[in-house]
Order: structure tokens, then C-alpha cells, then sequence
């Protein structure tokens, strides 16, 4: 079956620009989750939607990154008012119910000029 | 604060070799760890997993080994093929768990880029 899909795949921006990434999970899956990996470092955690539960945002860096989850399916993750340092890959991962096993799409690379 | 570890940054082995990965975690309350793979340019994969209750779990080539007591586990691949030159990343969940399935927030360690020369 499809796997989860994100777009765009890459995206070059200028600072200050605000930008929207897009995620549609596996089928089926309820959890979804972001995740970005800046250069040389290892993936960290953004936000995370389970169902109709409010989402933990604990991840998020600034007040700048927002994400919403519409109809339990895809995912739009904004950043407003970008900075250089948010330039990284930015990956999107699900999960169906009661497993534990994340699957990730292939990630927005994004560059902010 | 950098929860979960993995010290080697790069690892080289010949074809036919064992590889062996290795993963250290601080928090006690990490219950579940999984292994990815990730080729440039593509998101990581999943490879293998092995819950807090058990030692081991094979799949194949791939075999995880868990010790508690030492927060560690590690990642062996027999007999290692130059397919398998990947970036691996060790990660961990848990302490927490919502409608019988856990928290999933997944804390990922460094990675060690894995060269398998033929």
C-alpha cells in the first residue's frame, strides 16, 4: 500500500517568507508525528497528533511553527517568518493504533536563504 | 540533555563481516527501541525493534540485543552486504501510555553512517 507522502520534497525560501509543508499519513494511521534533522544532528522530536486529542506541541522551537491535523488525516505544518536556522529536513511519521513502529515519509528538505 | 547515544559517529566494514551498531539511553523509563535505516535523500526506514521485556529479536540478518541494567542495546548485522551502507539511527520511546499503546514520541539518537566495502 501507499506509503506516507509529503510535499513539497524540496522548498528554498528567502528569510523572513513563511512556508507550509504538507503531510498525508498511511491510511488508517492515527497517530502522526513531525520530526526535523538539522545538519549533522539526529532527528528530533516537533508535535504529535493522536485521533482527536489535543496535540502535544512540546516540540516545536518557537511560536513560529505551527501544525494542524485536519479530519484525522494530513498534516500542514507552518512556519512563519522564517529564520537560516530552520533550514533542515522535515519529516513526517505515522502510526496505527496500538502499535509501536513509526513510518516515515521522505521528508521536505527546506532552505531558507 | 541527549537521551539516547550513539558514540561512533561511523563504522567500516568488509562485506560478509559482522556489523555491530551500538546505542546507549539514559532514561529508565524508555520501554520500546527501534532501529532505522536512512539512505541520502529518502526518510529512515524501519529495520527492527525489541520491546523492554525481552534480550533479543532476530529478523533475518538483524539481530537487537537489549541490556537494561546497562542502557544499552546494539544493532548486529550478519553477514553485512555493501546494500546495507546506510545512515543508522538508534531510537527509544516510552513512559507514557494513552488508550493502551504507548506515549510514541520517538527520541532519536545521533546516527552512525555504516560503510560496507565488497
Amino acid at each position: 500500500g501507499a506509503g506516507v507522502s509529503q510535499s513539497p520534497s524540496n522548498k528554498v525560501t528567502e528569510k523572513g517568507k513563511d512556508v507550509e509543508l504538507r503531510c498525508d499519513p498511511i491510511s488508517g494511521h492515527t497517530a502522526l508525528y513531525w520530526y526535523r534533522q538539522s545538519l549533522g544532528q539526529g532527528l528530533e522530536f516537533l508535535i504529535y497528533f493522536q485521533g482527536n486529542s489535543a496535540p502535544d506541541k512540546s516540540g516545536l522551537p518557537s511560536d513560529r511553527f505551527s501544525a494542524e491535523r485536519t479530519g484525522g488525516s494530513v498534516s500542514t505544518l507552518t512556519i512563519q517568518r522564517t529564520q537560516q536556522e530552520d533550514s533542515a529536513v522535515y519529516l513526517c511519521a505515522s502510526r496505527e493504533p496500538l502499535q509501536e513502529t513509526q513510518y516515515f515519509g521522505p521528508g521536505t528538505r527546506l532552505l531558507v536563504l | 540533555d541527549q537521551q539516547v547515544k550513539q558514540n561512533s559517529p561511523s563504522l567500516s566494514v568488509q562485506e560478509g563481516r559482522i556489523s555491530i551498531l551500538n546505542c546507549d539511553y539514559t532514561n529508565s523509563m524508555f520501554d520500546y527501541f527501534l532501529w532505522y535505516k536512512k539512505y541520502p535523500a529518502e526518510g529512515p526506514t524501519f529495520l527492527i525493534s525489541i520491546s523492554s521485556i525481552k534480550d533479543k529479536n532476530e529478523d533475518g540478518r538483524f539481530t537487537v540485543f537489549l541490556n537494561k541494567s546497562a542502557k544499552h542495546l546494539s544493532l548486529h548485522i550478519v553477514p553485512s552486504q555493501p546494500g546495507d551502507s546506510a545512515v543508522y539511527f538508534c531510537a527509544a520511546t516510552g513512559g507514557g501510555f494513552a488508550g493502551g499503546t504507548s506515549y510514541g514520541k520517538l527520541t532519536f539518537g545521533q546516527g552512525t553512517i555504516l560503510t560496507v566495502h565488497p
